[in-house]
C-alpha cells in the first residue's frame, strides 16, 4: 500500500482560509468514507481533528471542516489563527483491513 | 478520561527485537467498538500504521512489517503489545498506541515512545 499524497507545506495569514489535499485511490480514499485528519504540534501526539471525512469530535473548533470527491479528501482551516501552525496528516481505510496515512503537510501561519 | 502509557526499552541492538507495551486506563480494553493500535513516526517523518488488534486477539497488520510484527494482548491486564524483529537503524522512531474507532480513525494516543537502534 502507497502512503496518502499530501503538498508538503500550505500557508496563509491569520483570518484567512486554507486547504489541504489528500490523494489516495479507489482502494482508500476513493471507496471508502473513512478519512480522517490528525494534528500534530511539534514533540506532541497527533490529535483527532476530522474523522469519516466531515465529522468533528467534541472541542474541536468549527473553523476546521473536511470534504471529499473522488480519490481526494480535504481538509480546510477557516479563519487561521496562529495556534493552527502545525503538521496535519490525512489517514485513510483501505482495503483488506489496511490503513494509511497521507506524508504530512506543514502548515505556516503567516 | 482514557489514557495510554507506552513501556519497553528505548535503546535497541540492531538484529534484535523491539518489544512495547501500551497500558490502558480510565477504560476497559474489552470492547466490541474499538479496536487498539500501533502507529510510529521516524524522526523528522510522518506517520506509519504498524498493526491494529481487537481484544478477542484478531489483528491485521500493516503488509510492508507483516513479516516483522506480533501485536498482542492481555485483557487480565488491560494491555496490548507490540513486538518488532530484526531492527535496523530505519526502525528508529517514535512509536504510539491509541485506541482505533470501527470507523478507522484514533481517537486516544499515547504520548509516543522513543525508540533508539543503535549498538
Amino acid at each position: 500500500q502507497s502512503a496518502l499524497t499530501q503538498p508538503p507545506s500550505a500557508s496563509g495569514s491569520p483570518g484567512q482560509s486554507v486547504t489541504i489535499s489528500c490523494t489516495g485511490t479507489s482502494s482508500d480514499v476513493g471507496g471508502y468514507n473513512y478519512v480522517s485528519w490528525y494534528q500534530q504540534q511539534p514533540g506532541k501526539a497527533p490529535k483527532l481533528m476530522i474523522y469519516e471525512v466531515t465529522k468533528r469530535p467534541s472541542g474541536v473548533p468549527d473553523r476546521f471542516s473536511g470534504s471529499k470527491s473522488g480519490n481526494t479528501a480535504s481538509l480546510t482551516v477557516s479563519g487561521l489563527q496562529a495556534e493552527d501552525e502545525a503538521d496535519y496528516y490525512c489517514s485513510s481505510y483501505a482495503v483488506n483491513n489496511n490503513l494509511v496515512f497521507g506524508g504530512g503537510t506543514k502548515l505556516t501561519v503567516l | 478520561q482514557l489514557q495510554l502509557q507506552e513501556s519497553g526499552p528505548r535503546l535497541v541492538k540492531p538484529s534484535e527485537t523491539l518489544s512495547l507495551t501500551c497500558t490502558v486506563s480510565g477504560g476497559s480494553i474489552n470492547s466490541i467498538i474499538y479496536s487498539w493500535g500501533w502507529i510510529r513516526q521516524p524522526p523528522g517523518k510522518g506517520l506509519e500504521w504498524i498493526a491494529t488488534i481487537f481484544y478477542s486477539g484478531s489483528s491485521y497488520y500493516n503488509p510492508s512489517l507483516k513479516s516483522r510484527v506480533t501485536i498482542s494482548v492481555d485483557t487480565s491486564k488491560n494491555q496490548f503489545s507490540l513486538q518488532l524483529s530484526s531492527l535496523t537503524a530505519a526502525d528508529a522512531a517514535v512509536y504510539y498506541c491509541a485506541r482505533r474507532s470501527t470507523a478507522a480513525y484514533f481517537d486516544y494516543w499515547g504520548q509516543g515512545a522513543l525508540v533508539t537502534v543503535s549498538s
